[in-house]
């Protein structure tokens, strides 16, 4: 069954750094989002991406957030200067096109981010 | 405003009995609602899904939920618990827009 499949597991970074979370969405798909979840909270959105644009953010993507599609299999979040609050898992999720089906999200496993 | 909310932070029931899990929302327009599981260090699997069809959705693994416009809820029932059934449980709302809004999440227990 195909899958949303997020690299690496977990990234370990130093305050201030960059980091690239990577995501490859199920192929036929072609809505993206990418989600945080603070360790204890809830699953918060972060942004959605349609036509290789951002459709929606929410107030928690500033300007130190970024997603791109480099080419036709991968959907990135960087996150340019990182903070101690950035720590939290990170879900990538796809949708198909149809309007019915396209408000089913299918999520990755996540990416565990711990900011030191 | 819109939101979601699940009542019951943690939830423990002895294997073999009726699993319930409540979820309300609260919405202007017709919402697509959802269920998702976390097992343990996993990711979010989708557990079952209404979207204006039929009010009561079946699952995998035996789940089902109960759309009841009067009451806004969503609530999550399995009649049998298993010890497989350990995970997180979310709740979450499609508003009409892109995004899931999800609620805080259950922790379900199961005891031996």
């Amino acid at each position: 069954e195909p899958e949303v499949t997020q690299t690496p597991s977990h990234q370990v970074t130093q305050m201030g750094q960059e980091v690239i979370l990577r995501c490859v969405p199920i192929s036929n798909h072609l809505y993206f989002y990418w989600y945080r979840q603070i360790l204890g909270q809830k699953v918060e959105f972060l942004v959605s991406f349609y036509n290789n644009e951002i459709s929606e953010k929410s107030e928690i993507f500033d300007d130190q957030f970024s997603v791109e599609r480099p080419d036709g299999s991968n959907f990135t979040l960087k996150i340019r200067s990182t903070k101690l609050e950035d720590s939290a898992m990170y879900f990538c999720a796809s949708s198909p096109w149809d309007f019915e089906a396209k408000n089913i999200q299918y999520f990755g496993a996540g990416t565990r981010l711990s900011v030191l | 405003a819109q939101s979601v909310t699940q009542l019951g932070s943690h939830v423990s029931v002895s294997e073999g009995a009726l699993v319930l899990l409540r979820c309300n929302y609260s919405s202007s327009v017709p919402p697509y609602l959802f269920w998702y599981v976390q097992y343990p260090n996993q990711g979010l699997q989708l557990l079952l899904k209404y979207t204006s069809a039929a009010t009561l959705v079946k699952g995998i693994n035996g789940f089902e939920a109960e759309f009841k416009k009067s009451e806004t809820s969503f609530h999550l029932t399995k009649p049998s618990a298993h010890m497989s059934d350990a995970a997180e449980y979310f709740c979450a709302v499609n508003f009409g827009n892109e995004k899931l809004t999800f609620g805080t999440g259950t922790r379900l227990t199961i005891i031996p």
